[in-house]
């Protein structure tokens, strides 16, 4: 089945420690989305990539990092910078022309403690 | 910039009744306009999109939008809710430019009573 796999569901993590989540898509779409999600604030843009080996920052990329070395690949650092990191993080996948519907993941709901 | 307000945080309609959620965007040019929904927990799935052409959008789930310019208005709509119809529900619109970025609004929860 073709879609968006996200891992781990729930993370769990200490203060001051980065935290990596994954996401993966065999959709064989070119354009990949980072968004936090945050109760009442909708989705904020974290990073997206339009392509392999380029990625822009996105609205709230403070504190955040990203890599983009396969297509299929798309994964996000939690750093210690970010100032407050509980929130629930949702990966998507398009094509990458504007106006294409974006694909969404399941989701990482990551809790600092 | 480009910006989506949903005025509604929370609604609670009948199971059978009809349902309108409001969506209100800015935007200079014509928009792509999409509709999500998002099950507690889960990724987001998209019910509708209107890129150009006919007003009226269809969409899955039974759902519809209607692309109003002059009122700057894609609100969404379903004549006869079920109970499995609850859930959040995002309007997004694109960014513009070359690239696919969308910006969304807050959400609608909806709530579907017995």
């Amino acid at each position: 089945d073709g879609g968006i796999t996200q891992s781990p569901k729930y993370l769990f993590r200490k203060e001051g420690q980065n935290v990596t989540l994954s996401c993966e898509q065999n959709l064989n779409h070119d354009a990949m989305y980072w968004y936090r999600q945050d109760p009442g604030q909708g989705l904020r843009l974290i990073y997206y990539s339009q392509i392999v080996n380029d990625f822009q920052k996105g609205d709230i990329a403070e504190g955040y990092s990203v890599s983009r070395e396969k297509k299929e690949s798309f994964p996000l650092t939690v750093t210690s910078a970010q100032k407050n990191p509980t929130a629930f993080y949702l990966c998507a996948s398009s094509i990458g022309l504007a106006g294409d519907t974006q694909y969404f993941g399941p989701g990482t709901r990551l809790t600092v403690l | 910039a480009q910006s989506v307000t949903q005025p509604d945080i929370h609604i609670t309609v009948s199971e059978g009744a009809s349902l309108e959620l409001r969506c209100n965007y800015s935007y200079g040019a014509t928009p792509y306009l999409f509709w999500y929904v998002q099950s507690p927990g889960q990724g987001l799935q998209l019910l509708l999109k209107y890129f150009s052409g006919d007003t009226l959008v269809q969409g899955i789930k039974g759902f519809e939008a209607e692309f109003k310019r002059s009122q700057s208005s894609f609100n969404l709509r379903k004549p006869s809710v079920h109970w499995s119809d609850a859930a959040e529900y995002f309007c997004a619109v694109g960014a513009g430019g070359a690239t696919n970025k969308l910006i969304f609004g807050t959400g609608t929860l909806l709530a579907v009573q017995p």
